[in-house]
């Protein structure tokens, strides 16, 4: 069936760098994404979202791209930082199932000093 | 507020036993979801409601049962418990979808 998937399971960033964390989606009528934040031993926190009728979204230190021509998503967060280190974790639905989301499997974020 | 509870937060069975996770949520939100995650993967929704009286499926709903009483909880019950329901299990809330919902903070269960 189609899924959501991630390009690196990990990524390495040094504290203050930028970090771009990317995801693949392959159901072209999904319309609506979250990217979600989850820290060891917790739930999953949202952080952001976007619809498809939007290229762009920025939030504090967080920005969601979204390019629907090659079905891809990503996240990229400004001077990471070492409370930033968790997987995220991005996800789709689309109006005609509204309640229901679809997971990709993850990327851990690692901040180093 | 105490947001989205879910109890208990670690549980071992056995196969064949039988058990309800507990989800309770003090915001009012129509819409409730139980997820599982299994290690180093992304979660999969069993079932969700979006509102009481009113459940259904999602990706994974076999093996388990969900009512909605009312709006605050939201119960799983395992009925057979078998082995591939070792999982973390989240409990989640939203006002009127998935957009922005509130997790729990997880149930570990673990069937031996």
């Amino acid at each position: 069936g189609e899924s959501v998937g991630l390009h690196l399971p990990t990524l390495s960033v040094q504290e203050g760098d930028n970090s771009i964390i990317n995801c693949a989606y392959s159901n072209s009528a999904s319309d609506y994404f979250i990217w979600y934040k989850q820290e060891s031993g917790k739930g999953p926190q949202f952080i952001i979202d976007i619809r498809s009728n939007m290229d762009k979204r920025q939030g504090q230190r967080v920005t969601v791209l979204l390019n629907k021509t090659v079905k891809h998503l990503s996240l990229q967060i400004a001077a990471t930082q070492p409370g930033d280190s968790a997987v995220y974790f991005c996800a789709e639905s689309f109006t005609g199932t509204a309640s229901k989301l679809t997971f990709g499997t993850g990327t851990r974020l690692q901040v180093t000093l | 507020n105490a947001g989205v509870t879910q109890t208990p937060k670690f549980r071992i069975l056995k196969i064949g036993q039988s058990m309800t996770l507990q989800c309770a949520q003090d915001m009012n939100h129509n819409y409730m979801y139980w997820y599982r995650q299994d290690p180093g993967m992304g979660l999969k929704l069993i079932y969700y409601s979006v509102g009481a009286g009113i459940t259904d499926k999602g990706e994974v709903p076999n093996g388990y049962n969900v009512s909605r009483s009312t709006t605050e909880d939201f119960p799983l019950r395992l009925e057979l418990a078998a082995p591939s329901q070792t999982s973390v299990y989240f409990c989640a809330s939203s006002l009127r979808g998935p957009a922005e919902a509130f997790f729990g903070q997880g149930t570990r269960l673990t069937v031996v």
